[in-house]
């Protein structure tokens, strides 16, 4: 199984609400990751956890706050966000982050297209 | 720095035709990985195909082939015998392979692939 799961789909919320996106992957992977991605723009990553410990957070505003509850579960928690939060957030999986080779390539999620009225 | 270049925002091709979409990259390191991943309108980002630096044959999956120019810094996807499922925006990854390195992939811009019936 190389599937990552992402809900829900779609989110729409509003800028004083509070929401979550779900990350999941069952491949016994240890890092896992957010990004966000514009629509015709590259991925830009936002964190990063390697064995369940914030690894990375790429200066990302603290409106965004993530979690992972266990090895196969990432959080996104969503809080007063701006219009210009409005994309395609993007989660991934790999083998490990701090370490390189073949086997380590990061298996993306289909993402959560988030709209912020 | 790494950076990766692909200097062509779209292109177009007709069905069972050939097309190669180009991809440069700068780097001082001698040992790492380029991927091309393809996401389709579906969003989720796909590995199309990988190439590690050190292998010098040129990485082939099905109709997917690269050309791989060390020297050039050159990285260039052909897709042979296209069908309308290629069509979607196609990003070229660079991402390091010695010991102690991270697993960070560095995006191209990425190029819309169009495909006419």
């Amino acid at each position: 199984d190389t599937e990552v799961t992402q809900t829900p789909k779609h989110l729409v919320m509003g800028m004083t609400n509070k929401k979550s996106l779900k990350c999941e992957q069952h491949m016994g992977h240890r890092a896992m990751y957010w990004y966000k991605q514009k629509a015709k723009k590259p991925p830009e990553l936002m964190f990063v956890y390697s064995y369940e410990k914030l690894s990375i957070n790429e200066s990302v505003p603290s409106r965004f706050s993530p979690e992972c509850p266990n090895s196969s579960l990432l959080n996104l928690h969503l809080h007063a966000l701006q219009p210009e939060d409005s994309a395609l957030y993007l989660c991934a999986s790999s083998q490990d982050y701090f370490t390189s080779g073949e086997r380590y390539e990061q298996y993306f999620g289909p993402g959560t297209r988030l709209t912020v009225t | 720095a790494q950076t990766v270049t692909q200097s062509q925002p779209e292109m177009s091709v007709q069905e069972a035709e050939t097309v190669t979409l180009s991809c440069t990259y700068d780097t001082s390191e001698s040992d790492y990985y380029l991927f091309w991943y393809k996401q389709p309108p579906s969003r989720q980002m796909i590995l199309v195909i990988r190439q590690e630096a050190y292998k010098q044959q040129n990485a082939t999956e099905n109709r997917f082939s690269v050309n791989f120019q060390k020297a050039a810094k050159s990285f260039s996807l052909k897709i042979s015998d296209s069908q309308l499922g290629d069509a979607a925006m196609y990003f070229c990854a660079y991402r390091t392979n010695y010991g102690g390195a991270t697993n960070k992939l560095i995006f191209g811009t990425g190029t819309l692939l169009a495909v006419q019936p």
